[in-house]
């Protein structure tokens, strides 16, 4: 259907060190999006790609929009405690005749000081 | 803070009961959008109103509807809760009717159905 699957599901790593996560769909995207949700809190969106093979920065963050249009994948260098959350990919899709947001399972990283 | 607002933030109640969840969205966002999160689940879409009517229905069960009211803020209702409808409920809004993706979520209101 309209999964988007991400992985690693839970990452554990050391205060410093990089993080690479991905997200894949059997169909194609056209707008991929990554959101973070901190601990009791709502998602907040991080980076948004429109075009294929788009990379884009945002901070210690960057996303790449895959030349296929079926992955993206976010990477965060030097990570901090307040990396700390769970990531979510996202990206809109015509179902039934209306534009909705489908959201993969979401990565949650767990930083050791 | 990203301006939308949820109330309640924690409800406990027994099954059988109604609950009603409210939002109000981002000053100036037409549109508002419902989700369910379940424990360590993604985020799945129930329903969206835009400027009052509603726009897209996702996997909204039968025993549950919303509304969004003249201004536009928005209510969802719960009823004959069952344990299985335990989970955040989160209410996201934007200015266009279309669902880009770039969505501005509330805190959530966790429900807790015993």
């Amino acid at each position: 259907g309209q999964q988007l699957n991400q992985s690693p599901q839970s990452m554990f790593i050391q205060e410093g060190e990089d993080v690479s996560m991905n997200c894949t769909s059997s169909s194609i995207f056209n707008t991929w999006l990554w959101y973070k949700q901190d601990p009791g809190e709502g998602p907040v969106l991080l980076i948004a790609l429109y075009k294929a093979g788009e990379l884009t920065s945002n901070g210690r963050l960057t996303a790449q929009f895959g030349i296929t249009r079926k992955d993206s994948f976010l990477n965060i260098s030097a990570s901090i405690p307040s990396d700390v959350g769970i990531y979510f990919c996202a990206g809109p899709k015509i179902i039934q005749g209306a534009q909705k947001l489908v959201f993969g399972q979401g990565t949650r990283l767990t930083i050791n000081p | 803070d990203s301006g939308v607002t949820q109330t309640p933030k924690h409800l406990i109640t027994a099954t059988g009961q109604r609950v009603t969840l409210r939002c109000s969205p981002r000053s100036g966002d037409l549109s508002v959008y419902w989700y369910q999160q379940s424990l360590d689940q993604g985020l799945q879409f129930l329903i969206q109103y835009y400027n009052g009517e509603e726009r897209a229905k996702g996997n909204i069960l039968e025993r549950f509807s919303a509304q969004q009211f003249p201004d536009l803020h928005s209510e969802l209702n719960l009823s004959s809760l069952e344990l299985g409808d335990s989970a955040l409920y989160f209410c996201a809004s934007s200015v266009v009717p279309e669902n880009t993706g770039e969505l501005f979520f509330g805190e959530g209101s966790r429900l807790t159905v015993l």
